[in-house]
């Protein structure tokens, strides 16, 4: 079956604009988190969905940073106002429960010039 | 909060050799512990996983852990590494589902592993 997928995969983008990336979780999966991996701040949790609710988004760097989840399957995760130190690798994983095994996508590159 | 350290940022094994990759952790409930490895260019693959009961947990790939609560740790070993284990492993602690945040990870800096031939 389909795993977890993440577009776009790689997104170049200058300094202040808006981007958006996608996850599409594996069906029938209720929980999905986003992480952010960089070079310096190694892998961090950003916020986690359980259906189309956030029931923790301790994880968000800034104000900028948000996230929703519709139809309890696809999110977006929106940056506002790119900055460079937005530049990572993001993660989305999902579960089938909240507590369960979690299953990681590809990632999408993010670099902001 | 908890936290995850991972001594050795690099080590390097020679083929059929055995491998350990240290983790400590910190949390102050029951932990749940977790590897991953992630090979370059791709995602992040569990290789196993410790919930609760045994302590010493079988993985994916020929690899286990020991879970020891006395020193806070949960190394990763294998007895005969191969080259396709060259990649960066992850260590992970979970929060309990009780509190309400569904399991977030909180990661390692990572250890990458070459192999060499």
């Amino acid at each position: 079956g389909a795993g977890v997928s993440q577009s776009p995969s790689n997104k170049v983008t200058e300094k202040g604009k808006d981007v958006e990336l996608r996850c599409d979780p594996i069906s029938g999966h209720t929980a999905l988190y986003w992480y952010r991996q960089s070079l310096g701040q190694g892998l961090e949790f950003l916020i986690y969905f359980q259906g189309n609710s956030a029931p923790d988004k301790s994880g968000l760097p800034s104000d900028r940073f948000s996230a929703e989840r519709t139809g309890g399957s696809v999110s977006t995760l929106t940056i506002q106002r790119t900055q460079q130190e937005d530049s990572a690798v993001y993660l989305c994983a999902s579960s089938l429960a909240p507590g369960g095994e979690q299953f990681f996508g590809p990632g999408t590159r993010l670099t902001v010039l | 909060a908890q936290s995850v350290t991972q001594p050795d940022i690099h080590i390097t094994v020679s083929e059929g050799a055995s491998l350990e990759l240290r983790c400590n952790y910190s949390y102050g409930a029951t932990p749940y512990l977790f590897w991953y490895v992630q090979s370059p260019g791709q995602g992040l693959q569990l290789l196993l996983k410790y919930f609760s009961g045994d302590t010493l947990v079988q993985g994916i790939k020929g690899f286990e852990a020991e879970f020891k609560r006395s020193q806070s740790s949960f190394n990763l070993r294998k007895p005969s590494v191969h080259w396709s284990d060259a990649a960066e492993y992850f260590c992970a602690v979970g929060t309990s589902i009780l509190t309400g945040g569904g399991n977030k990870l909180t990661f390692g800096t990572g250890t990458q592993l070459k192999v060499e031939l």
